[in-house]
């Protein structure tokens, strides 16, 4: 039940753009996107919710295919601030909400 | 400096002993959670509290018990752990639910190891 992300780990330069995917196996209600830093802890990035509303707190964007059951995160022109491991997480029927496995991000400069 | 937090940062115990890790937030949230993050794992819910009701327990181990006396606090007891229950233990809040809309702020973590 939990989601599926990829990459499971990418290397970017400074100024380069990444997407990072997760998919469910079941349909979406919201995907909820975090960062953690190493020795951190998770940070709130963004919520999408089924019908298309957002919420987040940074400039980074997100999509959310209920179709497809799945959501992509964009980071573009990264920063040497974005590296980090991302989670997203999935709300699926009954409130049962899971996290995916992550994805490390290094951004290099 | 984080609306949750979370005390002791480290913690090693020996498996005959007991102990508590506390989580405090400072949010007005009315759900808290407690986590387990293993490394190559995605992070485990253990236990959900709403309006200091435990409205989950995900089959955790009965070695793990949880208290929630009010809104605020939230406590996670430990006794007779064994090594593969070493982990960074995670708590969150939230304005209430488990997920929808409301997003999870999560405090540092402990770090436990079981020798």
């Amino acid at each position: 039940q939990q989601p599926v992300q990829s990459p499971q780990a990418v290397i970017l330069r400074e100024g380069e753009d990444a997407v990072i995917n997760c998919s469910s196996s079941k349909a979406l209600y919201s995907v909820h996107w975090y960062r953690q830093k190493h020795g951190e802890a998770p940070v709130f990035l963004m919520i999408l919710l089924k019908g298309g509303e957002q919420k987040g707190h940074e400039k980074i964007s997100a999509s959310f295919n209920e179709k497809k059951q799945q959501s992509s995160l964009y980071l573009t022109a990264s920063q040497l601030s974005y590296s980090g491991t991302y989670f997203c997480g999935t709300e699926t029927s009954g409130n049962q909400f899971y996290f995916g496995t992550g994805t490390s991000l290094t951004v290099i400069p | 400096e984080t609306g949750v937090t979370q005390t002791p940062r480290h913690l090693v115990m020996g498996m005959t002993n007991k102990k508590s890790l506390k989580c405090e937030q400072h949010l007005g949230h009315n759900a808290m959670y407690w986590y387990k993050q293993s490394a190559k794992k995605p992070l485990e819910l253990m236990f959900v509290y709403n309006f200091k009701e435990q409205t989950e327990n995900n089959s955790v181990p009965s070695r793990f018990s949880p208290e929630c006396p009010n809104s605020s606090h939230l406590f996670l007891h430990l006794h007779t752990l064994q090594p593969e229950d070493s982990a960074l233990y995670l708590c969150a809040s939230s304005q209430g639910g488990t997920g929808g809309d409301s997003p999870l702020h999560f405090g540092n973590g402990t770090r436990l190891t079981v020798t």
